[in-house]
């Protein structure tokens, strides 16, 4: 089977650093993406990592590493807007249908 | 760019009925995706459009369920007798062909389905 693991939630404070970790058991494996979804809301692209390494994108950034299945989102200057539920999902084939995990709930306090 | 757009945002019907959602992808983008997710959950691949062609189906989609995307332009998710257990919120996304990693959503459909 293929299958995401993250953490159900995560609760840190305004300001601060999290991470959010992602590892994965994929049949194949073309690249880790990261979405961002509020309450309600549909998914916004945040990041895509295809290659092992760090990609920042301002205040977010994403990690690879493909031998070790893992990967993970940094957040810094955590903002209350930040407040959301985080995926990761993996692009198994060429086709680029995404499998997703079952999502992160980042729980932000004053 | 106006973004992907879903009609309707919402739709509430009787098991038994069949329905009809509609995805209008950003214009350039020749790849299209239709997901389902419900509360708690990430979405759910249900099957994938290049250009008209629809290359790949889930499993897990019954024989109700069919989607089309006539000139490669919109797509149309059709469910016939839907069930109870169709309720859901029913995403539409879009990507261009050089990346498919990065994808875009329009707002969702959201079926009850009494």
């Amino acid at each position: 089977g293929q299958s995401l693991e993250q953490p159900s939630e995560v609760t840190a404070v305004e300001g601060a650093i999290v991470q959010i970790n992602c590892t994965y058991q994929t049949s194949g494996f073309y690249g880790l993406s990261w979405y961002q979804q509020h309450d309600g809301g549909a998914p916004t692209f945040l990041s895509y990592n295809a290659l092992d390494g760090l990609e920042e994108t301002g205040r977010f950034s994403s990690f690879l590493s493909r031998s070790d299945s893992y990967g993970y989102l940094l957040l810094q200057e955590l903002q209350m807007k930040d407040s959301a539920s985080y995926f990761c999902a993996v692009n198994p084939d060429s086709n680029y249908q995404l499998i997703w995990g079952a999502g992160t709930k980042l729980i932000i306090k004053p | 760019d106006t973004g992907v757009s879903q009609n309707p945002r919402h739709k509430i019907t009787k098991r038994g009925q069949n329905v009809t959602f509609r995805c209008d992808p950003i214009s350039e983008h020749n790849r299209l995706y239709w997901y389902r997710q419900t509360l708690g959950q990430g979405p759910e691949f249900l099957t994938y459009f290049q250009n008209e062609a629809q290359l790949e189906k889930s499993r897990l989609l019954s024989d109700r369920f069919s989607a089309e995307r006539p000139k490669g332009s919109f797509s149309t998710l059709e469910i016939q007798r839907t069930e109870q257990g169709d309720s859901a919120m029913y995403l539409c996304a879009s990507s261009p062909s050089t990346d498919g990693g990065e994808q875009y959503f329009g707002p969702g459909t959201r079926l009850t389905v009494t």
